[in-house]
């Protein structure tokens, strides 16, 4: 069975400073889809970057983008000038591909707070 | 990006009765709907997946009597938790997964509802 793990229960940044949130999955699978998701305070849950495993290149999303290192099955998420309104919980997520069920497996999520 | 909506936001409800959740793909139709509960400062647990027109599969140790789950259309799921108990209590979120020919949305991706806090008194 698949696993996600997020190792950093909580995590801090300064405004417009970089943070890196670290993310690992086990699968036997060769394809699959990985999704980095944030819920802000108001518990919307917001799809932030998508990423295809079958795609070396690594997924970009304006100030967000991920290092995806396929053998290492690792999957961590970059932000770049962090702002106030990037403070919320964040989750990794794993999808097989080619299911037409599409069922997502969660980290525990990662709280980033950031600071003015 | 697609947009899910969720209603009602937030209910009390007084314990024994009945409450609905309604969850609507506003511009893509949804191929699944998934169910989840949410307790404070926890991930996302999967209750049950739902297909237009099938009996929805619930996860291990939630009983479907108690949430009752029916998929009208390609657009709307609906959740209704039956003789409710303060255990019941919890924030639900559904969501909407499109998979196939690109439109809107991100073919093979979930998209979420804004979420509903039930309150059972």
């Amino acid at each position: 069975a698949q696993t996600v793990t997020q190792s950093q229960p909580e995590m801090s940044v300064q405004e417009a400073e970089t943070v890196t949130l670290s993310c690992t999955y086990d699968t036997s699978e060769s394809n699959y889809y990985l999704f980095w998701y944030k819920q802000p305070p108001s518990r919307q849950m917001i799809l932030v970057i998508r990423q295809e495993a079958y795609k070396q290149q690594n997924a970009t999303e304006n100030r967000f983008s991920v290092n995806f290192q396929k053998a290492a099955k690792s999957f961590s998420l970059k932000i770049s000038d962090s702002q106030l309104g990037d403070t919320a919980m964040y989750f990794c997520a794993f999808m097989n591909y080619g299911g037409s069920q599409g069922n997502l497996i969660f980290g525990k999520g990662t709280k980033l707070s950031v600071k003015p | 990006g697609a947009v899910v909506s969720q209603h009602p936001s937030w209910v009390i409800c007084k314990s024994g009765t009945s409450v609905k959740i309604e969850c609507r793909s506003l511009d893509f139709q949804a191929t699944t709907m998934f169910w989840y509960r949410q307790f404070p400062k926890q991930s996302l647990m999967l209750m049950a997946t739902s297909n237009e027109g099938s009996k929805a599969t619930y996860e291990q140790g939630v009983e479907k009597d108690k949430f009752l789950i029916n998929h009208a259309s390609l657009t709307l799921s609906t959740l209704t938790v039956t003789s409710a108990h303060p255990e019941d209590s919890s924030f639900y979120i559904c969501s909407a997964y499109f998979f196939g020919l690109a439109g809107s949305a991100s073919t093979d991706t979930q998209y979420f509802g804004p979420g509903t806090r039930l309150t059972v008194l």
